[in-house]
């Protein structure tokens, strides 16, 4: 079964940096996922497609400070410089045969 | 750039069919992959299904026995129709590409 599993939160000072996991489920280590970032009270925004490479694309407008990487079945998204925009949810997402899966979550907080 | 919106009722009566519908502009509906997407009030995101512009779906094992969506690409939009609601369909929906969301609608269920 294809889950994604993160951690709830995380959290770090302001102009440190934050780095998110997200764990791909058993048999599925090679698959890419999709990193995506929620403000509070505002829609989901696309931030980038990490591949199993480490690899990555992203979104228009998505600042250099937003970095990802891959080991084995884990994916990162590293935040360096935080900023106070920077506190919001983050969702991982990735896709099997026919099937789109989203992971829970980790709220980041900007201390 | 392609933006999308979601438009349709903010309220549905339990057991009836919700009814949504995104209308993409700046782009042509007939790329990509196009897809619904949910959020029940201070929980997470819940992928629903998503319809390429041939026509051709995929859908969220939970849900697929009460959804269906579909493209009109004359107009440049597809729909979501969730039959037999409850107040457990009560979510923001979003509708999205692979790349981008709408800024979504609060569907709520209630008599």
């Amino acid at each position: 079964q294809l889950v994604l599993t993160q951690s709830p939160s995380a959290s770090a000072s302001l102009g440190a940096s934050v780095k998110l996991t997200c764990t791909l489920s058993s048999g599925h280590s090679s698959y890419a996922i999709a990193w995506h970032q929620q403000q509070p009270e505002k829609g989901p925004r696309y931030l980038m497609k990490l591949n199993s490479d480490g690899s990555h694309s992203k979104g228009d407008g998505i600042p250099d400070r937003f970095s990802g990487s891959s080991s084995g079945a884990e994916r990162y998204l590293t935040i360096s410089s935080l900023q106070s925009e920077d506190e919001a949810d983050y969702y991982c997402q990735t896709w099997g045969t026919g099937i789109h899966v989203f992971g829970t979550g980790t709220k980041v907080t900007v201390l | 750039q392609v933006q999308l919106q979601e438009s349709g009722p903010g309220l549905v009566k339990p057991s009836e069919t919700l009814s949504l519908t995104c209308t993409v502009s700046g782009g042509s509906i007939s790329s990509y992959y196009w897809s619904w997407i949910r959020q029940p009030p201070g929980k997470g995101l819940e992928w629903i299904g998503y319809i390429y512009y041939s026509g051709s779906t995929n859908y969220n094992p939970s849900l697929k026995s009460r959804v269906t969506i579909s493209v009109d690409t004359s107009k440049n939009q597809f729909s979501l129709k969730l039959s037999s609601v409850t107040a457990a369909d009560t979510a923001v929906y979003y509708c999205a590409t692979p790349t981008r969301w709408g800024q979504g609608t609060l569907v709520t269920v209630s008599s």
